[in-house]
């Protein structure tokens, strides 16, 4: 199974952006035909599906809620997925979740492969 | 988008017991596109079942999913003590990606 690990814990100010990444242990067509999607849990609360991302396609799909606000992007060079979030509320504060999806080539696919979960804390 | 509800809330059962967890979708979810997750306190969701009925890699036969159309049971044949945590449903048939609100199964 593919490991997936991100980057650490931030703390931001309301207004303010963070980039989260995510490395996978794989490579070639492996990094790149596999969706990489992008969930957020906020505490004690459920799942949110925010977007995705085929390394290869280079075209992210992202949730209408987030649209103008969110950017993702994949190197392939460095086997890496990024997510970073602008104009940050409150109401932002979640572990954000890279997965990558069971089947190539499908934007919207089940997640196999989990990240351990970055906390993004937003206070003003 | 595809509202899915799943019910119950809160299922209290004991290790040894049967466990039927629902997924209820407000439209038909095309393609058998529907999954189940597992997730532990302070863990990332671990997949269970995809394409409704299909074990993921690792996922000990007790679990299986079964359903059509609106309608979607994931089934836990006979509870071990580490089978007590929250499932989700989602379907990934169409944008957006929608997961339930989760069944917290709890030890009774």
């Amino acid at each position: 199974q593919v490991q997936l690990v991100q980057s650490g814990a931030e703390v931001k100010k309301t207004g303010s952006s963070v980039r989260v990444s995510c490395q996978a242990s794989v490579s070639g067509d492996t990094f790149n035909t596999y969706s990489f999607t992008w969930v957020r849990q906020a505490p004690g609360q459920g799942l949110e599906w925010m977007g995705g991302i085929i390394p290869i396609s280079g075209f992210p799909n992202y949730a209408e809620r987030f649209q103008g606000r969110l950017t993702l992007t994949a190197d392939e060079s460095t086997r890496t997925a990024y997510m970073e979030l602008n104009s940050l509320k409150s109401d932002d504060t979640a572990f954000y979740y890279c997965a990558r999806g069971l089947s190539s080539y499908s934007i919207y696919p089940s997640l196999e492969s989990w990240g351990q979960g970055t906390l993004v804390t937003v206070s003003s | 988008d595809i509202v899915l509800t799943q019910s119950p809330g809160t299922l209290s059962l004991s290790p040894g017991a049967r466990a039927t967890l629902s997924c209820r979708a407000s439209q038909i979810v095309s393609s058998h596109y529907l999954a189940w997750y597992q997730q532990k306190p302070r863990q990332a969701p671990r997949l269970l079942i995809h394409a409704i009925s299909m074990r993921a890699n690792g996922i000990p036969d007790r679990f299986s999913g079964s359903g059509s159309g609106t309608d979607f049971t994931l089934t836990i044949s006979r509870l071990e003590p580490e089978d007590f945590a929250v499932y989700y449903c989602q379907q990934y048939a169409s944008s957006p990606i929608t997961f339930g609100q989760g069944t917290r199964l709890e030890i009774q």
